[in-house]
């Protein structure tokens, strides 16, 4: 079974340009959430969607948005970006059913850097 | 915000037994203890997870106290693949608050 696969792995970007990260699921899972990861701050819940729904949001600004589409892949979007965005963006799956004892499956991650 | 205490690092000779600790006292009934490690900045991969009862994979084995305060991560024979980053997590549901982690260096 493929696993998490987010695209692209790496990416350049400038100051106050916005930026789109793509994710595909493990097959069957619903669940899609996502994570920012930087030294300062670790992994940080960014939001996650279940059935193209947001269902739950962390504690980030409105730059950062995100959706989900019929056939459970997600994108998020960062806009106007700043040097402070530059991190790891994890992408993680689930079945998502359930309240509790759901696994979530990471991808590889997409690094960006902001110039 | 993160619900469990981890060790800064700890380091482990190749061969023996990796026993990483994690405190999460204010637990709720209804949350599971997970772990996860990050090799270098790679996405974090599961190890195991568990409610109440001592659980056991191919990867680790996962002790939790009966209080279910504390619970203990053992690598029986660990690598130096095992060189990483791992999270106790603590979680209901699909939102998954990581803390820093232990640093566990496997040393030859």
């Amino acid at each position: 079974k493929a696993g998490v696969t987010q695209t692209p792995r790496y990416l350049i970007k400038t100051r106050g340009q916005q930026v789109t990260l793509s994710c595909s699921p493990i097959s069957g899972h619903r669940s899609v959430s996502w994570y920012q990861q930087t030294p300062g701050q670790g992994l940080q819940f960014l939001f996650e969607y279940f059935s193209e729904t947001q269902r739950n949001k962390g504690n980030f600004p409105g730059r950062f948005s995100g959706r989900q589409f019929s056939n459970s892949r997600s994108e998020m979007n960062v806009s106007t970006l700043e040097l402070g965005d530059s991190a790891l963006y994890l992408c993680a799956s689930s079945t998502g059913t359930g309240a509790s004892g759901n696994t979530i499956y990471f991808g590889e991650g997409s690094w960006l850097t902001v110039v | 915000d993160a619900k469990t205490t981890q060790p800064t690092s700890m380091d482990c000779a190749e061969g023996r037994a990796a026993n990483l600790p994690c405190n999460h006292s204010t637990i709720s009934g209804n949350e599971y203890v997970y772990w996860y490690r990050q090799i270098h900045s790679q996405g974090p991969q599961y190890i195991i997870h568990g409610l109440k009862n001592n659980e056991t994979n191919e990867m680790a084995s996962l002790i939790i106290t009966e209080d279910r305060k504390s619970s203990t991560l053992i690598l029986p024979h660990a690598t130096l693949r095992d060189t990483a980053v791992y999270y106790c997590i603590v979680n209901w549901g699909n939102q998954f608050y990581f803390g820093t982690g232990t640093s566990l260096t496997v040393i030859p």
